[in-house]
């Protein structure tokens, strides 16, 4: 009920090229998933989010596709660039609660290629 | 966004000793703050949620005497890891939410701890 199952494990785009993550959700009660994007020791940055009343959003070059029915959400990142290269997590959560646990995917390291 | 500042960015301390890292909300104010434990190239694990002014929750399997939470004020929480071992080198995040921003989450920087 809490998992975020989240694909590919890693990813190799060419510069200019499109590079599309999917992640999965199983528990009906989120109502909030953000995209986070992280870089070698650092910590997480939150890149995008959206809520389940939209089939999608886009902020520049990054899009969140949601698919409420299926449980399924995606990052789509147009234009891709060597900057891009870093971890991307996708996540679920609650939104009117402050204390809700953020459920993370398991991650996906993004290469793009020059 | 908001700012949240954790410290320091890198700890080495001897095995036995115990360390505190410290995560700050700089422009507004946490009711809660999770800290989270990141092995390489792995996803973040939740060890525990704190709630200003009351003890904190951890999650299975995390011992709540061996990494001690406090969230004393609305802008400061702690985590110290007592009686390190190497075991327990690892890179150590917060994360806090508040009264601005109930939906956002933001993350600190993030913490290095070696244990040698």
């Amino acid at each position: 009920q809490q998992q975020v199952k989240q694909s590919p494990q890693s990813l190799i785009v060419q510069k200019g090229g499109i590079s599309i993550i999917n992640c999965a959700y199983e528990n009906t009660a989120f109502d909030y998933f953000p995209w986070y994007q992280q870089f070698p020791g650092k910590g997480p940055a939150l890149l995008i989010a959206i809520r389940p009343d939209v089939s999608e959003k886009k902020e520049g070059r990054f899009t969140i596709s949601f698919n409420k029915s299926a449980k399924q959400f995606s990052l789509h990142i147009m234009d891709s660039q060597p900057g891009d290269s870093a971890t991307y997590f996708c996540a679920a959560s609650k939104r009117y609660s402050s204390a809700s646990k953020i459920i993370f995917g398991s991650g996906t390291r993004l290469s793009i290629r020059p | 966004g908001a700012v949240v500042s954790q410290h320091p960015s890198r700890v080495i301390c001897k095995s036995g000793t115990s360390v505190k890292i410290e995560c700050r909300s700089l422009d507004f104010q946490a009711t809660t703050m999770f800290w989270y434990r990141q092995f390489p190239k792995q996803s973040l694990m939740l060890m525990a949620t704190s709630n200003e002014g009351s003890k904190a929750t951890y999650e299975q399997g995390v011992e709540k005497d061996k990494f001690l939470i406090n969230h004393a004020s609305l802008t400061l929480s702690t985590l110290t890891v007592t009686s390190a071992h190497p075991e327990d080198s690892s890179f150590y995040i917060c994360s806090a939410r508040g009264d601005r921003f109930h939906t956002e989450a933001f993350f600190g920087q993030g913490t290095r701890l070696t244990v040698v």
